[in-house]
């Protein structure tokens, strides 16, 4: 595909599951980055990944959140033992670059839910 | 705190008619400036950026921006806006020692006929 794909588009889950969110970057782009964005709020950092290292994650809320890019192209977020104000839509981006002045190219999102 | 601020939630404007949106920043050093479009189910997509130079920069689909240091704003303006042009707007900053940008929280813009 062309641009940065995220599955499931929409996941609801009950308070205390375990879920697990995917990005697919643009082919050959070296930085991948999650941000969360809050109802009526801008995204906000969560990771960074460069190549298979993750070079930030200062963003995380708590421990409960977990990213991996083992192979240095998809990533999972993963968020241990849902609560309810880890809904949110989780964004991944991934970049050409390695400095901030490289075009960020945002996915869709995953839209999560906890009931 | 370091922030940056997009002062109106949401604008609603009549299709031509001229639009503006606010962002301002407060950080010690000129950052990076981008401005974000979001539409319905959609990605964020850059609209423009200014790194140095020429404080007025032109963008995709007809939006510019310019940067004012003296007020610490990089204001979005477009001359005549269309029904396509409803969407959510994001400002964004970075610095050249990082990597990650700082988003504002947005303006709803909503296209009247």
């Amino acid at each position: 595909g062309a641009g940065v794909s995220q599955s499931p588009r929409y996941k609801v889950a009950k308070r205390g599951q375990d879920v697990a969110l995917r990005c697919d970057p643009i082919s050959g782009h070296v930085s991948l980055f999650w941000y969360q964005q809050a109802l009526g709020q801008g995204p906000e950092f969560l990771t960074y990944f460069q190549n298979e290292a993750q070079l930030d994650k200062s963003g995380l809320p708590s421990d409960r959140f977990f990213a991996e890019r083992p192979e240095g192209s998809v990533s999972t977020l993963k968020i241990q033992r849902t609560q309810q104000e880890d809904s949110a839509v989780y964004l991944c981006a991934s970049s050409p670059g390695l400095a901030v002045y490289n075009e960020q190219f945002f996915g869709p999102g995953t839209r999560l839910t906890v009931l | 705190a370091q922030s940056v601020t997009q002062p109106d939630i949401h604008i609603t404007v009549s299709e031509g008619a001229s639009l503006e949106l606010r962002c301002n920043y407060s950080y010690g050093a000129t950052p990076y400036l981008f401005w974000y479009v979001q539409s319905p189910g959609q990605g964020l997509q850059l609209l423009l950026k200014y790194f140095s130079g020429d404080t007025l920069v032109q963008g995709i689909k007809g939006f510019e921006a310019e940067f004012k240091r003296s007020q610490s704003s990089f204001n979005l303006r477009k001359p005549s806006v269309h029904w396509s042009d409803a969407a959510e707007y994001f400002c964004a900053v970075g610095f050249s020692n990082d990597y990650k940008l700082s988003f504002g929280a947005g303006t709803t813009v909503t296209v009247r006929a």
